[in-house]
């Protein structure tokens, strides 16, 4: 069974642009989180989709937006890019929500972007 | 809300020598726990993890981790380190019903070889 699938790879982006990334979870799972992950910082939870739902969101500002399609896959969005997002962003996909009883997520191998 | 601290930020170690990670939450109901590992250029992988049932539990590469309800505990051992190894080792904690994953700073482990 293929795994979490994540597109782009690396993308370098300028101050006040805007980016999209990609998530493909494995096969059969609905739900999809994204964290961002930094030296200073580790890994943050951002948010939440399931059956293309926003379930859950972290502590982050509104630049930071996703959306989930009917196939699952799901796509997150940054505008107004700032210094600060440089970072490592994941993808994990769990069959269910995260929130039930005994769900594992299982995480791609992430999108690094800087931003110049 | 819930919250995971890692003991050790970077531990280095000789091969052959036994492994003890330390991670604590804070959270007093049901929990669910895990270990990942993130090998030099790889991607996150579940090393392990705890539902229920008996609290030592095996996963991947020799190593186990033990949940000890009363001290919100879950260190990961391993008896003998290789150098493969070296790695960051992530605990995360999901609590059932209502919480998110929440993910501990994370420890780097170097292996001399």
């Amino acid at each position: 069974k293929a795994g979490v699938t994540q597109t782009p790879r690396y993308l370098i982006k300028t101050r006040g642009q805007q980016v999209t990334l990609s998530c493909s979870p494995i096969s059969g799972h609905r739900s999809v989180s994204w964290y961002q992950q930094t030296p200073g910082q580790g890994l943050q939870f951002l948010f939440e989709y399931f059956s293309e739902t926003q379930r859950n969101k972290g502590n982050f500002p509104g630049r930071f937006s996703g959306r989930q399609f009917s196939n699952s896959r799901s796509e997150m969005n940054v505008s107004t890019l700032e210094l600060g997002d440089s970072a490592l962003y994941l993808c994990a996909s769990s069959r269910n929500a995260i929130q039930g009883v005994g769900e594992t997520q299982y995480f791609g191998p992430g999108t690094r972007l800087l931003v110049l | 809300a819930q919250s995971v601290s890692q003991h050790n930020h970077h531990v280095i170690l000789s091969e052959a020598a036994s492994l003890e990670l330390g991670c604590n939450y804070s959270y007093g109901g049901t929990v669910n726990l895990f270990w990942y590992v993130q090998y030099p250029g790889q991607h996150l992988q579940l090393l392990l993890k705890y539902f229920s049932g008996d609290p030592l539990v095996k996963g991947i590469k020799g190593f186990e981790a033990e949940f000890i309800k009363s001290k919100f505990s879950f260190n990961l051992r391993k008896p003998s380190v290789q150098w493969s190894d070296t790695a960051e080792y992530f605990c995360a904690v999901n609590a059932n019903y209502g919480q998110n994953f929440v993910f501990g700073p994370g420890t780097r482990l170097s292996v001399l070889p």
